[in-house]
C-alpha cells in the first residue's frame, strides 16, 4: 500500500472543464511535489512545496494551479487544459524542508486525459 | 547542470538470474545522492536503493546492490535472483546535496525497461 494517496486514479475532462487532483500523506513529511510524466518518459518536476510554501515552480503554465492547504494535503487545480497536458500526474513527499538525501515517496498517480 | 544517462532502453533477464542496469551521470559537485527507482505498470515509483556520494561502501538492499564508481561517475544496479515481480521500468536519479532549491530536484535518466522471462 502506498503511503501517498492520490485521487482520482483516472480523470477525463474537456478543455473547458475545471477539475482538481488531490494528494494526501500522513507521514509527517514537510516537502511535497507534483510531477508530470508522459508515456515511456521520466517524471518532470512541476512544483515543490516546503512547509506549505511554494518553493519551486518549474515554469508551469498558469492553467495548472497548485495549492497546499496544510502539511498533509496537496492539490493541483486544472483549468482550460490542452490535449498535450494528457499525462500521468504523480505526487511525492519527503521529510524535512531541505530534503537532501531523503528519498521521495511517490503516490500511484492520476492518469489524466484531455478530450 | 547535472545529467543522468541510462544507455540501455530495454533489457531482459531469465528468472533467477542476475542482471545489471547501467547508469552514468555528469556533475561538477562533490556531494550528492543517487537513487534507483522502480516503476511497474501499476505506475507507482518505488525507491529501490539509495547511495550517498561521500560513502565509498556500495549500498545493498536484499537482492539489489549497486556498484558506485565515483571517479568514473557510474552507478549501476545489480539485481540478483531475478523474480517476475522485478519486471518494471527502472530510473536512475541524481540529487544535489546543496542547501538551495537544487536539493529538491531529482534529475532522472530516461529509464531502462526490464523484462523477466519465466
Amino acid at each position: 500500500d502506498t503511503e501517498v494517496t492520490q485521487t482520482p486514479k483516472h480523470l477525463v475532462m474537456g478543455m473547458t472543464n475545471k477539475k482538481s487532483l488531490k494528494c494526501e500523506q500522513h507521514m509527517g513529511h514537510r516537502a511535497m511535489y507534483w510531477y508530470k510524466q508522459k508515456a515511456k518518459k521520466p517524471p518532470e518536476l512541476m512544483f515543490v512545496y516546503s512547509y506549505e510554501k511554494l518553493s519551486i515552480n518549474e515554469s508551469v503554465p498558469s492553467r495548472f494551479s497548485p495549492e497546499c492547504p496544510n502539511s498533509s494535503l496537496l492539490n493541483l487545480h486544472l483549468h482550460a487544459l490542452q490535449p498535450e497536458d494528457s499525462a500521468l500526474y504523480l505526487c511525492a513527499s519527503s521529510r524535512g524542508g531541505t530534503p537532501k538525501g531523503e528519498p521521495q515517496h511517490f503516490g500511484d498517480g492520476t492518469r489524466l486525459s484531455i478530450l | 547542470a547535472q545529467t543522468v544517462t541510462q544507455s540501455q532502453p530495454e533489457m531482459s533477464v531469465q528468472e533467477a538470474e542476475t542482471v545489471t542496469l547501467s547508469c552514468t551521470y555528469d556533475t561538477s559537485e562533490s556531494d550528492y545522492y543517487l537513487f534507483w527507482y522502480k516503476q511497474p505498470p501499476s505506475r507507482q515509483m518505488i525507491l529501490v536503493i539509495r547511495q550517498e556520494a561521500y560513502k565509498q561502501q556500495n549500498a545493498t538492499e536484499n537482492r539489489f546492490s549497486v556498484n558506485f564508481q565515483k571517479a568514473a561517475k557510474s552507478f549501476s544496479l545489480k539485481i540478483s535472483d531475478s523474480q517476475l515481480g522485478d519486471a518494471a521500468m527502472y530510473f536512475c536519479a541524481y540529487r544535489s546535496a546543496g542547501e538551495g532549491a537544487g536539493s529538491y530536484q531529482l534529475t532522472f535518466g530516461k529509464g531502462t525497461k526490464l523484462s523477466v522471462i519465466p
